[in-house]
């Protein structure tokens, strides 16, 4: 079946630093990826996707590139700010007709001033 | 991406009780899915709603602990019954996008069983 690895956290990071969160997995077909925030007390926003092979996905300031052979979909961010504190999730579908989503178990990111 | 409104979004249930939480978008979807997130957990699909007919249910979840109702392309509920502390959870409706296979969340009924 799917699955989703992420790296561990708590990820602790002063602003301006350079982040990455990294995320592979395991799937059948051709899946679709995703990456999910969930700021303190909200729900999940859709950060940023990528649908096949070497797509980059992108979003305020953050991108993740779909590497089908390593299996991977790593979240980067060259500046973080204090905002960007929060939990983020690494997810697949397997496209097609299934749109159940498979997530990572997350990753608390805490920016400092 | 659609809008996507969860109520309520937050309570306090007495254990034995049950809750529906509803979940109404603002443009007529084809799927509608119910997700849970337990406390420092990640999220697992409980069940695709299903318009005019039964839900589908992942594995460990069962109708009649999560029943579910689906009248028309824009709302749906999700009942959680018999409450006990262990269903204190964040509770998400989500819905495919126009774009096909991105799913989109709503905020969440955060619910504590006391």
């Amino acid at each position: 079946g799917n699955s989703v690895t992420q790296m561990e956290g708590p990820v602790t990071l002063s602003e301006e630093a350079f982040l990455t969160i990294n995320c592979t997995y395991t799937a059948t077909g051709y899946p679709s990826l995703f990456w999910y925030v969930q700021y303190p007390g909200e729900g999940l926003q859709l950060l940023l996707k990528a649908t096949k092979a070497d797509d980059k996905g992108s979003n305020k300031g953050f991108e993740a590139t779909y590497r089908k052979e390593t299996t991977s979909f790593h979240l980067e961010k060259g500046s973080v700010q204090v905002s960007d504190s929060a939990v983020y999730f690494c997810a697949l579908n397997s496209g097609g007709s299934n749109y159940k989503l498979t997530f990572g178990k997350g990753t608390l990111l805490t920016v400092n001033p | 991406s659609a809008v996507i409104s969860q109520k309520p979004s937050r309570d306090i249930c007495q254990r034995g009780t049950s809750l529906t939480i509803q979940c109404q978008v603002d443009s007529q979807v084809t799927m509608m899915f119910w997700y849970r997130q337990q406390p420092g957990q990640s999220l697992t699909l409980i069940a695709t709603a299903n318009q005019g007919s039964e839900a589908t249910y992942e594995s460990g979840f069962v109708i009649d602990k999560f029943p579910i109702s689906r009248p028309n392309l824009t709302f749906s509920t999700l009942t959680v019954s018999n409450m006990s502390p262990e269903d204190s959870s964040i509770y998400l409706c989500s819905v495919q996008g126009a774009q096909g296979n991105t799913i989109y969340f709503g905020e969440g009924s955060w619910l504590t069983v006391v």
